[in-house]
């Protein structure tokens, strides 16, 4: 079984701070896909990353995948209300074609 | 920006009833999917197609599950006979790089 562990759960912080959300498998991936949930709506794309050390940066959120392709972190630098939300990862591996979900962790930025 | 599109955006049925739901993919895409999210639960897959077949299939997705592409555009999932526990949001996923998946607002299937 792949299963993809993110953590914190949920995380609630002040405008203007920094976060970190961690997601981390047993399993090596192919490429990990961070998307955005809002209530009621379907996931929103964020980033994919492919290659094991690769960093991507959007806009204050910065994506890193682990060289050794099994976890993953999602950082927001100076963290405003708009980025409160769902934030999941998915794992993609080619021989499945599907993606692994994880539980998600809940983001509660304050003003 | 092209998107997933779903209907409908809510369905009620009743149980043992027989249920369809509609995507339409992005339009240059050639993989699809199926997933589903019980209420508080994480998104879990349901089945892959490509080619005009099904390429990947979760335990989930039994003999009371199948999904179609009738033409061009529409990418469906049937369900036969609905039970209590096939209540969730069941979303639509498309893409051009198989693991670049970009999915729909969903359908809430409400099974009473």
């Amino acid at each position: 079984t792949q299963l993809l562990e993110q953590s914190p759960q949920f995380l609630s912080i002040q405008e203007g701070e920094n976060l970190t959300v961690y997601c981390n498998s047993s399993s090596v991936f192919s490429s990990l896909q961070w998307y955005r949930q809002e209530p009621g709506e379907g996931p929103v794309l964020l980033v994919t990353v492919v290659t094991g050390g690769e960093v991507k940066k959007l806009k204050r959120l910065t994506f890193q995948f682990g060289d050794a392709r099994k976890d993953s972190s999602l950082h927001i630098t100076a963290a405003q209300p708009g980025d409160t939300g769902l934030y999941l990862c998915a794992g993609f591996k080619a021989a499945g074609n599907k993606l692994t979900f994880g539980g998600g962790t809940r983001v509660l930025v304050k003003p | 920006e092209p998107e997933v599109t779903q209907t409908p955006s809510h369905q009620v049925t009743q149980m043992g009833q027989e249920v369809i739901l509609r995507c339409v993919p992005i339009s240059n895409h050639l993989y699809f999917y199926w997933y589903r999210q019980i209420l508080g639960q994480k998104v879990e897959f349901l089945v892959s197609f490509y080619n005009n077949e099904i390429s990947e299939k979760s335990e989930i997705f039994d003999d009371q599950f199948s999904v179609e592409r009738p033409d061009g555009s529409n990418f469906t999932l049937k369900i036969r006979s609905t039970k209590l526990e096939d209540s969730a949001m069941y979303f639509c996923a498309s893409s051009f790089a198989v693991y670049e998946q970009y999915f729909g607002p969903g359908t809430r299937l409400t099974v009473t």
